[in-house]
Formats: structure tokens, sequence, C-alpha cells
């Protein structure tokens, strides 16, 4: 079965510093992976997708993350954090059949000045 | 262009009450999903449906239907309210592969 481990549930970064949040997955299938924001009271909103293409995966708002199959990963970055980051994100993996997504559990990113 | 829409936005019921949640989509979109967000839990899923005329069974699919009407409208049905089921409730669509998913803002909902 498809899984994503995402570590730490709240992640503290002043502006203007690396934004760093970690997640793994587990597929039985090469996977499709996305990163997903979610700002208070809303909806998801794609930031990101890896889809057997580069490895190297340009989103929205200067976020970027990196496929490494040996590793497992697909870390979310952002050289420099800015206070409209603050956010919940979400790394997603593709299901059994390319079907479905299952979430990871979420990373809340708090942003101080 | 609209996206996904939902309807309620909020919604109290009682325990035992029953509610019908609407979700629509304006992408022509063959996927929809039910999704349910709980603090320190992510989403999970509730029941999909990955083309007009099919559904099928999510991770958290006990005490829940729904219905495709048809390829724009996807609804779910709560039959007997629980309070384990106070939740937020997000409807999402997507194309075929890669499984890019829009979503929508959200019910949330209570039951007391």
């Amino acid at each position: 079965a498809q899984s994503v481990t995402q570590l730490g549930s709240h992640v503290s970064v002043s502006e203007g510093a690396l934004v760093l949040l970690r997640c793994n997955y587990s597929s039985s299938v090469p996977p499709y992976l996305f990163w997903y924001v979610q700002y208070p009271n809303q909806g998801l909103q794609l930031l990101l997708k890896y889809t057997s293409a580069a490895t190297l995966v340009k989103g929205i708002n200067g976020f970027e993350a990196e496929f490494k199959k040996s590793e497992t990963s697909f870390h979310l970055t952002k050289p420099s954090a800015h206070m409209s980051d603050a956010a919940e994100y979400f790394c997603a993996v593709s299901g059994l059949g390319y079907s479905t997504l299952t979430f990871g559990k979420g990373t809340m990113l708090l942003v101080s000045p | 262009n609209a996206g996904v829409t939902q309807t309620p936005k909020f919604q109290v019921l009682k325990t035992g009450q029953s509610m019908t949640l609407q979700c629509a989509q304006d992408m022509n979109h063959n996927s929809m999903y039910w999704y349910r967000q709980d603090p320190g839990m992510g989403l999970r899923l509730i029941y999909y449906s990955a083309s007009e005329g099919t559904t099928d069974k999510g991770e958290v699919p006990n005490g829940y239907n729904v219905s495709r009407l048809n390829k724009r409208e996807f609804s779910l049905r709560l039959e007997s309210a629980a309070p384990s089921q106070t939740s937020v409730y997000f409807c999402a669509s997507s194309d075929d592969r890669p499984l890019e998913q829009y979503f929508g803002p959200g019910t949330r909902l209570t039951v007391t």
C-alpha cells in the first residue's frame, strides 16, 4: 500500500530563512508525488507535482522539491521564507492503479518576523 | 469558471439527523472525490468516483453514502449523523493521470 510520512507536525522559521519540509513515501509502483498548501479556512491548492520527468520540480511561490528514489523522499524547499508562506502543507502520493491519492498528515509552517 | 463548488459551507446537525453535501465541478473532469479532514489526521478518502456511474470506497466509508449524479455532480450523504462525523469535508476532482486534484472550499460540519 502507498503511504506518506511528513516529519514534523509544525516547523518554525524566521522570515528570510530557508524552508525545508520533509516528506518520505512508500509505493509499490513508480509514484506520482504532490505537494499541496492549505491556507486557513480554505481548500487545498497544488504547489507542485512530480510525474516521472525531471527530478527537481519547481512550483508556485518559489517552492521546489526534489524526487530522490534511493531515499524515497520528496522534500519541499524554499530559499527564503515570507510571512505569506505560513500555512499547512501536505505531501501526497498516487495510489495503486493511480486512481487515488494518499495524503500525509500535514506540516504547519509558522513564519516569524 | 468556478472550479469545484460545495454547499453548504457550514452545517450543524443533531445526532441521528441526515443530510446531503453537494459538490459540483465545471472542469469536465472524470474523477471526483470526497475527503474528511480532522486535526492531526491529514485528509482521509471517504469515497471516490473514477467515472460517471461508478463509485468506490476509500479509507473511511462507514456511515456515508455517495451518488455520482452526472459527470459534474457528486454528493455525499450522512444517513444518521454521529458526533464522530464532526469534521471538515472536502470535495475534489481530477482528470486522469497524473491525478492533479482540484479542491473545493470545504464544508464544516458539526454533529451535536
